[in-house]
């Protein structure tokens, strides 16, 4: 069974910096590409960043562009969120999310999620 | 960046309805695209991918079908479990963006 659990989350003051990672079991990691999905409480869902099994290809929504840093560790089967300069838009509940696709080389060949965490809950506020 | 627009924004059925809900996208995305099904206080689940495709153990009462800019999801006998928020999501080009989401309720 796959597995995914989020960790990390807290109450941050804004400017602060903040990681998260994302332990998986239940498939082999290294095979998959991995993503990153918001929701602020109350909204829609909102794709974050993803990361290609080889960690040969990253993409990044442009709100989080240049803050925000995705990151594995295939030995660990562990995926991380560098997140910096966090600003009160960026609470919400940090899901993380494996790709449908068995090792693609460039993140626009995914086509889908197919298991997600319970996510891990990201509060920007002073 | 590709928009994605849902309609309805939400909708009440009953047990039994036939429901359908339609995604647009701005450009076109060539099927590359994406149902989920999200109950409060849980994470989404897959339900359709690649426009028409059924994920494993999804039950056959959901289907998927568009081409294009315009897409549907339909629930061919609305069931107890299926009361929740359904978002479309486009996979043919970054950033992967999802739709505002449709709730079905109960009448």
């Amino acid at each position: 069974e796959v597995q995914l659990v989020e960790s990390g989350g807290v109450l941050v003051q804004p400017g602060r910096s903040l990681r998260l990672s994302c332990a998986a079991s239940g498939f082999t990691f290294d095979d998959y590409a991995m993503h990153w999905v918001r929701q602020a409480p109350g909204k829609g869902l909102e794709w974050v960043s993803g990361i290609t099994w080889n960690s040969g290809s990253t993409g990044y929504a442009v709100s989080v562009k240049g803050r925000f840093t995705i990151s594995r560790d295939n030995a660990k089967n562990s995926l991380y969120l560098q997140m910096t300069s966090l600003r009160a838009e960026d609470t919400a509940l940090y899901y993380c999310a494996k790709d449908l696709v068995f090792r693609i080389y460039n993140l626009n060949d995914g086509r889908a999620f197919d298991n997600w965490g319970q996510g891990t809950m990201v509060t920007v506020s002073s | 960046a590709i928009q994605l627009t849902q309609s309805p924004s939400s909708l009440s059925a009953s047990v039994g309805d036939r429901v359908i809900i339609t995604c647009r996208a701005s450009q076109g995305i060539s099927s590359a695209l994406a149902w989920y099904q999200q109950k409060p206080g849980e994470a989404p689940n897959l339900l359709i991918y690649d426009a028409s495709d059924l994920e494993s153990g999804v039950p056959s009462r959901f289907s998927g079908s568009g081409s294009g800019t315009d897409y549907t999801l339909t629930i061919s006998s609305l069931q107890p479990e299926d009361f929740a928020t359904y978002y479309c999501q486009q996979f043919k080009r970054f950033p992967f963006t999802f739709g505002p989401g449709t709730k079905v309720d109960i009448k």
